[in-house]
């Protein structure tokens, strides 16, 4: 069965950065690519990258290209999504997907960081 | 990038009811286009994919179609543990994006 566990919640100050892991069992890791999503309060879902498990290479969003960096353990089994340069409206639930074809078919249960001074 | 359009943007119905959602997409998709539930607190939970495709765990009464830059999701009939927010999302570019979500409400 598949699984993805993230890491705990986070409060961080403006201006620093957040990384959030995503550790994955019950499939092989490297043959999926994993996305990274962020729900802010209320709002809508934001697709924010992905990262080819098996090869390294990385995807992201336009909004976020400059800010977010998504990266591997896979020896570990785990997915990174590291955000620089915090801002409050980067307050957000973060999850990491699993795409299966062309879908996001297993979720993590999700990360809340929050951004505040 | 390409913008996805639900409309409308909420809806109120009543157990029974036919609910009609409907996704734009400002290019073509041809049939990359999936849909998810998620209740409020919880993950999204994928529906529907490619688009007319569902999960085995998914009630009959869902049906997507579509293809290109038009899609719906159908509820035939609306059940109480089906009042959530209803989401589409391209995968056609290398760049996925989601539309801005439909709310559906109890009246």
């Amino acid at each position: 069965q598949v699984h993805l566990v993230q890491s705990g919640a986070e409060v961080k100050k403006p201006g620093a950065s957040v990384k959030v892991s995503c550790k994955a069992s019950g499939y092989t890791f490297r043959n999926h690519l994993m996305h990274w999503v962020r729900q802010a309060p209320g709002q809508r879902l934001e697709w924010m990258g992905w990262i080819n498990v098996g090869n390294g290479d990385t995807k992201y969003s336009r909004n976020l290209q400059d800010r977010v960096s998504i990266t591997k353990d896979t020896s570990a089994s785990t997915t990174y999504m590291e955000l620089s340069n915090l801002r409050s409206e980067d307050t957000a639930v973060y999850y990491c997907a699993r795409s299966g074809y062309f879908v996001n078919d297993h979720w993590g249960q999700g990360t809340l960081v929050t951004v505040s001074s | 990038d390409i913008q996805m359009t639900q409309s409308p943007s909420s809806l109120s119905a009543s157990v029974g009811d036919r609910v009609t959602i409907t996704c734009r997409a400002s290019q073509r998709v041809s049939t990359y286009l999936n849909w998810y539930q998620q209740k409020p607190g919880k993950t999204p939970k994928l529906l529907i994919h490619g688009p007319s495709n569902f999960r085995s765990e998914v009630p009959s009464r869902f049906s997507g179609n579509g293809s290109g830059t038009e899609f719906t999701l159908t509820i035939r009939s609306l059940q109480p543990d089906d009042f959530a927010t209803y989401y589409c999302q391209q995968t056609f570019s290398s760049l996925w994006t989601f539309g801005q979500g439909t709310k559906v409400e109890i009246k």
